[in-house]
């Protein structure tokens, strides 16, 4: 079956250092890869998206290359701000585009970034 | 062009009680489905449903839990006779019809069991 490895957090970073979460994934198939965040107490928002090997998604800074020799999608930005503080999560879905899918989560990884 | 809206945002629940989850869909979405987070974990899908029909309930436990997304209104996710184990939150997502991998998220039902 599908799955989703991330690395496990909590990730403390200084403001303005660079920030990379590594996720890695098992899926038959071609699957779309996801970066979803969620701040304290609110619900997922999705960051990014890559649905075929190779695309890069990115979205306010943040950005991921969909890496099919190595199945991976790791996370990056450049420079990471207090407001990046959040719990973010690698997903996939079965990649079968214009068709509904559930998605497979990673557990998460927990960034703090201090002043 | 409102999110997706669920309520309650907090529910208590004890043992042997019924919890209702309403999720009402982004507009123009006619897909929605349901996640269970616990704590410390990340999301597992449970059920995917279009209008009237359950596609998907393959994550879904197969007692004390049901959901429906009937014509008019918001999609429903039941939990019968309540247990500690179902404390976690709940998230409701919804998609596009011609792009079911976009999904959108709700801001989640915490269920705290006592």
């Amino acid at each position: 079956g599908n799955s989703v490895t991330q690395m496990e957090g909590p990730v403390t970073l200084s403001e303005e250092a660079f920030l990379t979460i590594n996720c890695t994934y098992t899926a038959t198939g071609y699957p779309s890869l996801f970066w979803y965040v969620q701040y304290p107490g609110e619900g997922l928002q999705l960051l990014l998206k890559a649905t075929k090997a190779d695309d890069k998604g990115s979205n306010k800074g943040f950005e991921a290359t969909y890496r099919k020799e190595t199945t991976s999608f790791h996370l990056e930005k450049g420079s990471v701000q207090v407001s990046d503080s959040a719990v973010y999560f690698c997903a996939l879905d079965r990649g079968a585009t214009g068709t509904a899918s559930k998605l497979t989560f990673g557990t998460g990884t927990r960034l703090q970034v201090t002043l | 062009n409102a999110g997706v809206m669920q309520n309650p945002r907090h529910l208590v629940r004890r043992r042997g009680q019924e919890a209702r989850l309403r999720c009402s869909p982004m507009k123009g979405h006619s897909h929605v489905y349901w996640y269970r987070q616990l704590p410390e974990e990340g999301l597992k899908f449970m059920v995917y449903l279009q209008k009237e029909n359950i596609i998907d309930e393959s994550g879904m436990p197969k007692e004390r839990f049901s959901a429906e997304f009937p014509k008019e209104g918001p999609s429903i996710l039941r939990i019968q006779q309540v247990v500690r184990g179902d404390s976690a939150a709940y998230f409701c997502a919804s998609s596009p019809l011609d792009r079911g991998y976009e999904q959108y998220f709700g801001p989640g039902t915490r269920l705290t069991v006592t």
